[in-house]
């Protein structure tokens, strides 16, 4: 199994610019979530998923998009990238149940210049 | 904001020491988790506890819950260098939503060097 994984593995963008950052899980994982990791600090919840169709808000979502077509993937989309959006950017995934340890990918480190 | 606050954010000890990594949150709980991440990768789970749990052992690391004063502690013994890290606790909040799956709030973490 590959577990998580995440592209691109870096990223530069322009003020404005949208891209999207690809996120996605082989282990058949109903609960899919994004994080961003700021220098020196934890995770903060950016959106989640559980399960193919439903998604919702975490702790810091404004100018981020996700959308759930599939168990595997689970895209985050940027609409207008902004340089407070400089971030390292981590998809994890586990079963939905309480009480499974969540398998995060390798992360996404994003420049907003 | 928040749930969880680590301390001390910065720890530096002599390989075979002992590394105690302590975390306080806010809100009630189902578990308690913690993670360490490598300089620049993902992180990866390392031990869970239950609110029913008082505390957890696997191998090397001792991991303590205090639901009353609403705090973990995390033991590792015996240090080696490469347990130079970042750790992390993790909550799982009681919550009656449907939708919130097992969602974690993690705290700033503690920065761990093991000196060889």
């Amino acid at each position: 199994n590959a577990g998580v994984t995440q592209t691109p593995k870096f990223q530069v963008l322009k003020t404005g610019q949208s891209m999207t950052l690809q996120c996605a899980q082989d282990m058949n994982h109903e609960y899919m979530s994004w994080y961003r990791q700021d220098p020196g600090m934890g995770l903060r919840l950016i959106h989640y998923s559980v399960g193919a169709g439903i998604t919702d808000q975490g702790e810091v979502p404004n100018g981020y998009n996700v959308s759930r077509s599939t168990t595997e993937d689970f895209p985050l989309r940027l609409l207008s990238a902004a340089p407070s959006q400089t971030s390292v950017y981590f998809c994890a995934s586990s079963r939905v149940r309480s009480g499974n340890e969540q398998f995060f990918g390798p992360g996404t480190r994003l420049t907003v210049l | 904001s928040q749930q969880g606050e680590e301390d001390p954010q910065a720890l530096s000890i002599q390989e075979g020491e002992n590394a105690t990594m302590n975390c306080s949150y806010k809100t009630s709980i189902n578990n308690l988790q913690w993670y360490r991440q490598n300089s620049g990768r993902g992180l990866v789970h390392l031990i869970l506890i239950r609110s029913n749990e008082r505390e957890k052992h696997s191998g090397r690391l001792r991991v303590t819950l205090d639901t009353s004063k609403k705090s973990s502690s995390l033991l590792i013994t015996a240090s080696r260098a490469a347990d130079t890290a970042s750790y992390f606790c993790a909550t799982e909040a009681r919550t009656t939503s449907n939708n919130a799956g097992n969602m974690l709030t993690f705290g700033g973490g503690t920065r761990l060097m093991v000196k060889p």
